[in-house]
């Protein structure tokens, strides 16, 4: 049963231009939402993370939007660059779980110079 | 430096070969986990670890065991490896809270085990 549904699979955007990541989860007690970046031979690293108590986070040219009601979230790149490329895997977890983060199943994006 | 750091980095067995990878984490966290990536299925929870002494099954433990005998470490133990265990391997560890917040994985830079 996957809980945290990640789409697209891959993602091909010009440099410059916007890269867009979706996720879709069904556990209503996930209250925190993560998003992790992942270079080739490396672990996956935290990029950025969202709290349903707000409906938007930025960080740079990084920014989480969450919808609540419609138990979505998603990622947004502004101005990608080539370095940006990478596999990102959106995650969702409940606070004081142990079992702690649940992924999606990762996005492969590529920048093209 | 703060770090997990895992062992080997790649690996080629047989099956049925027994097996230890090793994780080790130098930040003092309670909560360790181990976690397999296989393309298109992204990082399943395999075990876990909330403190010494204590472990629990995640999604995916068929296969597997664990040992929590010191905070630091958390060897993952394939006892008859077999080739659908062929993954990625990561280890991960975290301060775990249980009001509050969540303070996010640091995770090791993962083993590629081929079973054969």
């Amino acid at each position: 049963q996957q809980q945290v549904k990640q789409s697209p699979q891959s993602l091909i955007v010009q440099k410059g231009g916007i890269s867009i990541i979706n996720c879709a989860y069904e556990n209503t007690a996930f209250d925190y939402f993560p998003w992790y970046q992942q270079f080739p031979g490396k672990g996956p690293a935290l990029l950025i993370a969202i709290r349903p108590d707000v409906s938007e986070k930025k960080e740079g040219r990084f920014t989480i939007s969450f919808n609540k009601s419609a138990k979505q979230f998603s990622l947004h790149i502004m101005d990608s660059q080539p370095g940006d490329s990478a596999t990102y895997f959106c995650a969702a977890a409940t606070s004081g779980s142990a079992r702690q983060l649940t992924f999606g199943s990762g996005t492969q994006l590529t920048v093209l110079p | 430096e703060a770090q997990v750091t895992q062992n080997p980095r790649y690996l080629i067995t047989v099956t049925g070969k027994k097996l230890t990878v090793t994780c080790s984490q130098n930040m003092n966290h309670e909560y360790m986990s181990w976690y397999r990536q296989d393309p298109g299925l992204g990082l399943r929870q395999i075990y876990y670890s909330m403190n010494v002494e204590v472990t629990d099954k995640g999604d995916v433990p068929e296969g597997y065991k664990v040992s929590r005998k010191e905070k630091r470490n958390f060897p993952l133990i394939l006892e008859s490896p077999s080739p659908n265990q062929t993954s990625l391997y990561f280890c991960a560890s975290s301060l775990f809270a249980r009001q509050g917040g969540f303070n996010g994985y640091t995770f090791g830079s993962g083993t590629r085990l081929t079973v054969v």
